[in-house]
């Protein structure tokens, strides 16, 4: 199953904007992760979510998680250039036979344009 | 504190030729993953480990690909034959913890390109 699914594909801002980015998932979740990959490197782990928890900051990231509508939203406030990267949104399966395992779906592209 | 090493960066064959990807996750963690990543795409999980065990090896491609982690620390993944369709990003990660709820380490990945 797909536990993160990214919206939009695409982004393109500009440096000092805000960008937000969704994500949505299918079953029950012990947290929600998301995670940045600048190109051709591996992903960097940005910030947990609980789910008993609502909302997280960390920096200029802001993270909402929304259990009943099985979603999560990433906010970057003021931009720059070195942000331009893919973002994966990923839950970790509370229960059966996927337990722990952790699923992502093919990331938000965000470009920031210096 | 070293991150997730892997090794080769770069990697070029060709088809029906074997290949292998070494993988040292932090000191320490017990969960190595190996993600398969296409371009454009997210990591895909190939294998999880807990400790030497295999607890989740449900999308390896076993009629081709193997891999191990003996004595519960790194580990290799090998390809044998390699086909056109498996050039991609392999990706080994590592956590910590008997519960698989935390955040994962990344390597930068082997890119391996079929010819």
């Amino acid at each position: 199953s797909q536990q993160g699914e990214e919206d939009p594909q695409a982004l393109s801002i500009q440096e000092g904007e805000n960008a937000t980015m969704n994500c949505s998932y299918k079953t029950s979740i012990n947290n929600l992760q998301w995670y940045r990959q600048n190109s051709g490197r591996g992903l960097v782990h940005l910030i947990l979510i609980r789910s008993n928890e609502r909302e997280k900051h960390s920096g200029r990231l802001r993270v909402t998680l929304d259990t009943s509508k099985k979603s999560s939203s990433l906010l970057i406030t003021a931009s720059r250039a070195a942000d331009t990267a893919s973002y994966f949104c990923t839950g970790r399966d509370a229960g059966g036979t996927s337990y722990g395992k952790l699923t992502f779906g093919q990331g938000t592209i965000l470009t920031v344009h210096p | 504190e070293a991150g997730v090493v892997q090794s080769p960066r770069y990697k070029i064959i060709e088809k029906k030729q074997p290949v292998a990807f070494w993988c040292n996750p932090i000191s320490g963690h017990n969960t190595l993953y190996w993600y398969l990543q296409n371009l454009g795409q997210g990591p895909e999980l190939l294998i999880r480990y807990e400790n030497e065990e295999a607890v989740d090896d449900s999308q390896l491609p076993k009629d081709r690909f193997s891999a191990e982690r003996l004595k519960g620390v790194d580990s290799t993944l090998k390809i044998q034959p390699a086909e056109l369709g498996d050039s991609a990003v392999y990706l080994c990660a590592s956590s910590f913890g008997g519960a698989p709820t935390g955040e994962l380490f990344f390597g930068e990945g082997s890119r391996l390109t079929v010819l």
